[in-house]
């Protein structure tokens, strides 16, 4: 059972263009919704994370939107740059929970110059 | 600080071979868990820890054993390597506050291991 779902598998973007990776919930619970960013070779690096109480959250180029009603979250991030390329996961988690965080597939970005 | 720290970066086993990875922490946190990473699969947990003396199975524990003496160390063993274990894998720690959202995974450089 896949408890968050990401789309889309890769994504190409030209330098300056938006990025946008999008992710849907099914776990009603879960009320933490962090992004992380990794690169080759590399373990993921939180990048942004939200709370279901707001809409947005913004921080520099990178965006986060949340819709509760629909169980979706979606990760912006603005001018793309070709230091941006790298897998993306968006996650989800539920405070007190025991089991940690549940990520989605991840995203493989490519910011071509 | 060093963060996390895993042992070795690279391992190739042949099937049936045992070993353990190795994770360290030098955060005080209490919250660790071991992930694997396969192509198109994203990060699977395969077992976790809320504190020293406590584990517990993730998504994928078969063929996988932890335990867990102390705060800072949390060692995955391979029992019999067979080569669907052929993965990344990444030791994680966190803080575990119940009542918190400060709940920022802190991950290691992964160990790439191959079962041949």
């Amino acid at each position: 059972q896949q408890q968050v779902k990401q789309s889309p598998q890769s994504l190409i973007v030209q330098k300056g263009g938006i990025s946008i990776i999008n992710c849907a919930y099914e776990n009603t619970a879960f009320d933490y919704f962090p992004w992380y960013q990794q690169f080759p070779g590399k373990g993921p690096a939180l990048l942004i994370a939200i709370r279901p109480d707001v809409s947005e959250k913004k921080e520099g180029r990178f965006t986060i939107s949340f819709n509760k009603s629909a169980k979706q979250f979606s990760l912006h991030i603005m001018d793309s740059q070709p230091g941006d390329s790298a897998t993306y996961f968006c996650a989800a988690y539920r405070r007190g929970g025991a089991d940690g965080l549940t990520f989605g597939k991840g995203t493989h970005l490519i910011i071509q110059p | 600080n060093a963060g996390v720290t895993q042992t070795p970066k690279f391992q190739v086993l042949k099937t049936g071979q045992s070993m353990t990875l190795q994770c360290a922490q030098d955060m005080n946190h209490e919250y660790m868990s071991w992930y694997r990473q396969d192509p198109g699969m994203g990060l699977r947990l395969i077992h976790y820890s809320v504190g020293a003396g406590i584990t517990d199975q993730g998504e994928v524990p078969n063929g996988y054993n932890v335990s867990r003496s102390t705060t800072e160390d949390f060692p995955l063993r391979l029992l019999s390597a067979a080569p669907s274990q052929t993965s990344v894998y990444f030791c994680a720690s966190s803080y575990h506050r119940r009542d918190e959202f400060n709940t920022e995974a802190f991950f290691g450089q992964g160990t790439r291991l191959t079962v041949v």
